[in-house]
């Protein structure tokens, strides 16, 4: 069974150009996870969907940045305009449904977007 | 207070030896605790999950649980060099998300 599929896997761009990462999930899986990793902050939850439904997004540092889950197979972060300080490998990562009241909560990452903006 | 502290290392131990890495965490309701291992320039792998006070083993890695004290640990016997990776300790509650710790650098001598 495939993991969970990022795209693309490397991306460098000008500053103030538009980014989009785009997420495949397990499937079966229904909750999605965008996080961002960087040297000085670690591993960060920008937003995550369930069923996609968006149900936090409190970690998305400002209004460039934005994701949608169209279906259960396909997600995508958008940065626009891209800054600099965007630079950082973005990992999707995928669970399965948890029942109601269930705290069982095993993602799975993808290999991650290295972005880089100049 | 970070939510989830874990010393940064590095951790250098010999082969064959046991590698212990340590977490803390402040959210008392948390119910969920995860150790993923990161291997440089790649994505976070789980490898072990625990949600009750006590120890579970598998294979070369033991996690322990005190939901009293707020720790969680990994233990690792038979440190092999390809176990040299950055630990992530993850904690969550009811509400599925997971906090991380900025993960400890694991580094095994041959």
């Amino acid at each position: 069974d495939a993991g969970v599929i990022q795209s693309p896997r490397h991306e460098v761009t000008e500053m103030g150009q538009e980014v989009t990462l785009r997420c495949k999930p397990i499937s079966g899986h229904n909750s999605l996870f965008w996080y961002r990793q960087t040297m000085m902050r670690g591993l960060e939850l920008l937003i995550y969907f369930n069923n996609n439904v968006p149900i936090d997004d409190s970690g998305m540092p400002e209004d460039r940045f934005s994701a949608k889950m169209p279906n259960a197979s396909f997600s995508t972060l958008k940065i626009q305009p891209s800054e600099p300080r965007d630079s950082a490998v973005y990992f999707c990562a995928s669970s399965p449904t948890m029942p109601q009241g269930s705290f069982y909560n095993e993602q799975f990452f993808g290999p991650g977007t290295r972005l880089t903006v100049l | 207070q970070k939510e989830v502290e874990q010393n940064s290392g590095p951790l250098s131990v010999p082969e064959g030896a046991i590698a212990s890495l340590n977490c803390t965490y402040s959210d008392r309701v948390s119910q969920s605790f995860f150790w993923y291992r990161q291997y440089s320039g790649k994505s976070p792998e789980l490898i072990m999950s625990i949600y009750s006070n006590g120890d579970k083993e598998d294979g070369r890695f033991t996690a322990q649980l005190n939901k009293a004290s707020q720790y969680v640990s990994l233990l690792i016997r038979d440190s092999q060099p390809s176990d040299s990776a950055t630990y992530l300790c993850a904690v969550s509650n009811q509400g599925g998300k997971l906090i991380f710790g900025q993960g400890t650098e694991l580094s095994v001598k041959p």
